[in-house]
């Protein structure tokens, strides 16, 4: 089975300034890795996914990942970050033998931006 | 259509009923997920249909939870004698097996149940 746990439930933080939301991950097995963003009474929007090769991701508005095999984690970054990326970030992880797809998520982590 | 559809987006009902929560996926998506978020949790597994079949309904938390899916399109979760502990956003997702899980998901904008 996999787990998610992302180590932040809330993390506030300037306008302009860089953020890191952690994320890490237990599976016997291979697995891929994914974020989702959900902003306010919104639903969950994919940010970016791992899936093989090259270890550091990039997504949509300006966030990346790098997959760290070793440390069985996959953090989330942002160089500088704006008013409107305060939302809830969510972890998952899938098995890659998982044919059906089923993604086990993180409990989430609350990102503030302020002014 | 577009994008995943939910419906009612928001539902209160006194504890002891009956509730029926509609997702309609994607056109043409095979693959269809029900998760359940609630206050301060993360996303909680419940259902997942390939086709109208479901392969894996490991996450459903009682037999007061049953879940369908028609047509391979429309699915409706069902969830009898509600209990206050089922408050909670419905999420319902969709996605193209045949790309393979590395697509992701299509998430709908969930079901927001309160039960009084």
């Amino acid at each position: 089975a996999q787990s998610v746990t992302q180590l932040d439930s809330q993390v506030p933080v300037f306008e302009e300034a860089p953020v890191e939301l952690r994320c890490n991950y237990s599976s016997s097995v291979s697995v891929y890795l994914f974020w989702y963003v959900q902003y306010p009474n919104q639903g969950l929007q994919l940010l970016l996914k791992y899936l093989s090769g090259s270890t550091l991701v990039k997504g949509i508005n300006g966030f990346e990942a790098e997959f760290n095999k070793s440390q069985t984690s996959f953090h989330l970054r942002k160089p500088s970050v704006h008013i409107s990326d305060t939302a809830e970030y969510f972890c998952a992880v899938s098995a890659h033998y998982n044919q059906g797809g089923k993604l086990i998520f993180g409990q989430g982590t609350e990102l503030s931006v302020k002014p | 259509g577009a994008g995943v559809s939910q419906s009612p987006s928001n539902k209160v009902t006194e504890k002891g009923k009956d509730v029926e929560l509609r997702c309609d996926p994607i056109s043409g998506h095979t693959a269809l997920y029900w998760y359940r978020q609630s206050l301060g949790q993360g996303l909680e597994f419940l259902i997942y249909f390939q086709g109208n079949s479901a392969p894996d309904k490991s996450g459903l938390p009682s037999d007061r939870f049953s879940a369908e899916r028609t047509g391979g399109s429309v699915s409706t979760l069902t969830i009898q004698r509600t209990q206050q502990e089922d408050s909670a956003v419905y999420l319902c997702a969709s996605s193209p097996i045949g790309q393979g899980i590395g697509y992701g998901y299509t998430f709908g904008s969930g079901t927001r149940l309160t039960v009084v």
